[in-house]
């Protein structure tokens, strides 16, 4: 079946570092793909999304490009602040599937350092 | 403001208690979402509702009980439950559109702690 996987956390940056968190999946349809963010002590919060290949997803400085190649998502941002502290989850829906269903990863816990 | 908001945002309750979580989304949406976050496991989708209609339910035990009286307000009812319900139950709603993948806005969701 259709799976996200994201790099395991927790990942700690000084402010001002460049962030990468990586995500593939496996689909066998033409998948959406997103990331979603969770701030302490909130619900998630769509970051970003792409809905087709080489589609740039980009919102509050992240980024990240959908690699049907390489079946990737990967999260990056030039310039971290201790405002993005949060855990970041990388997930797809499956346009072929069930649309309301989306697969998500466990999550990445960022923690950004003044 | 996500448009969702949940009630209560804490709950404690032991295992012969009932209680009911609550959400309300303002967004116009016509289908909502329940979902049980657990600590090292992914998100787990437990209820779907669209147009009031009960349209997935992955296998959740019985002592969930959703209900969806409006496509603005969505219940989850709790009677029995175990230690191991403890966890963080998120809310959701999106605009249901056939075909067309559907951006989900989350509540703040509730966190529970059954003893």
């Amino acid at each position: 079946g259709d799976s996200v996987t994201q790099m395991e956390g927790p990942v700690t940056l000084s402010e001002e570092a460049f962030l990468t968190i990586n995500c593939t999946y496996t689909a066998t349809g033409y998948p959406s793909l997103f990331w979603y963010v969770q701030y302490p002590g909130e619900g998630l919060q769509l970051l970003l999304k792409a809905t087709k290949a080489d589609d740039k997803g980009s919102n509050k400085g992240f980024e990240a490009t959908y690699r049907k190649e390489t079946t990737s998502f990967h999260l990056e941002k030039g310039s971290v602040q201790v405002s993005d502290s949060a855990v970041y989850f990388c997930a797809l829906s499956d346009q072929a599937g069930n649309n309301r269903k989306l697969i998500w990863g466990l999550g990445t816990s960022l923690a950004v350092n003044p | 403001e996500t448009g969702v908001t949940q009630t209560p945002r804490h709950l404690v309750m032991g295992m012969t208690n009932k209680k009911s979580l609550k959400c309300e989304q303002h967004l116009g949406h016509n289908a909502m979402y329940w979902y049980k976050q657990s600590a090292k496991k992914p998100l787990e989708l437990m209820f779907v509702y669209s147009l009031e209609e009960r349209v997935e339910n992955n296998s959740v035990p019985s002592r969930f009980s959703p209900e969806c009286p409006n496509s603005s307000h969505l219940f989850l009812h709790l009677h029995t439950l175990q230690p191991e319900d403890s966890a963080l139950y998120l809310c959701a709603s999106s605009q249901d559109i056939a075909g067309t993948p559907r951006e989900q806005f989350f509540g703040p969701g509730t966190r529970l702690t059954v003893l």
